[in-house]
């Protein structure tokens, strides 16, 4: 069962414009969110994360947008630049008293164009 | 100031042949995660370690799969045994704490099953 769902396998945007990624998560329970950005044959990279008691983070020109009531959460990257063409992850952290592991959407590729 | 390290980055294995993949943790980080990603998919949570000790290996397959962290040196992710099946990038991720921190990946081993 897909508890964290990215249900966009793509995405594409004009270089200067807003990207959005959204991705959907089944668990109520889940209490702090990650999203990952992972180019071709490197290992996944930390980008920004929430707690579930906020419901913004802002990093730059990234901001992540955490809606409970919804199980929705969705990262703005503003403006885009084609560096950022990229698969992005979200990932949720599992229910309090685990051991802190990550349970990942499928991605959402990014390519933005110049 | 080095990230989490991870060697070999290619390893090809025949069918049958035991596969060992290594991680060096970020310098101050205790807790050691293993993921597995196959191709087109996202990852997926293996193994839990911290120093000597397997915390939780609820994502690990029962059979053929091992891990450890010992001591001294680095953490170990063995597979008996190969099948073509077991043809994935596997990454470590370390972390200062297992809650409420961010995990950080290594580069991944892009294990190849002939």
């Amino acid at each position: 069962d897909q508890q964290v769902k990215q249900n966009s396998p793509s995405l594409s945007v004009q270089e200067g414009r807003i990207s959005i990624l959204n991705c959907d998560y089944t668990n109520s329970m889940f209490d702090y969110f990650l999203w990952y950005k992972k180019y071709p044959a490197e290992g996944p990279t930390f980008l920004i994360s929430i707690s579930s008691i906020k419901d913004k983070n802002e990093d730059g020109r990234f901001t992540v947008f955490l809606n409970k009531s919804a199980k929705h959460l969705s990262l703005h990257i503003v403006p885009s630049q084609p560096g950022d063409s990229a698969v992005y992850f979200c990932a949720a952290s599992a229910p309090r008293g685990n051991t802190g592991k990550l349970i990942f959407g499928q991605g959402t590729t990014l390519q933005v164009k110049p | 100031n080095a990230g989490v390290m991870q060697n070999p980055r290619h390893l090809v294995r025949r069918r049958g042949q035991e596969a060992r993949l290594r991680c060096s943790p970020m310098k101050g980080h205790s807790h050691v995660y293993w993921y597995r990603q196959l191709p087109e998919e996202g990852l997926k949570f293996m193994v839990y370690l911290q120093k000597e000790n397997i915390i939780d290996e609820s994502g690990m397959p029962k059979e053929r799969f091992s891990a450890e962290f010992p001591k001294e040196g680095p953490s170990i992710l063995r597979i008996q045994q190969v099948v073509r099946g077991d043809s994935a990038a596997y990454f470590c991720a370390s972390s200062p704490a297992k809650l409420g921190y961010e995990q950080y990946f290594g580069p991944g081993t892009r294990l190849t099953v002939t």
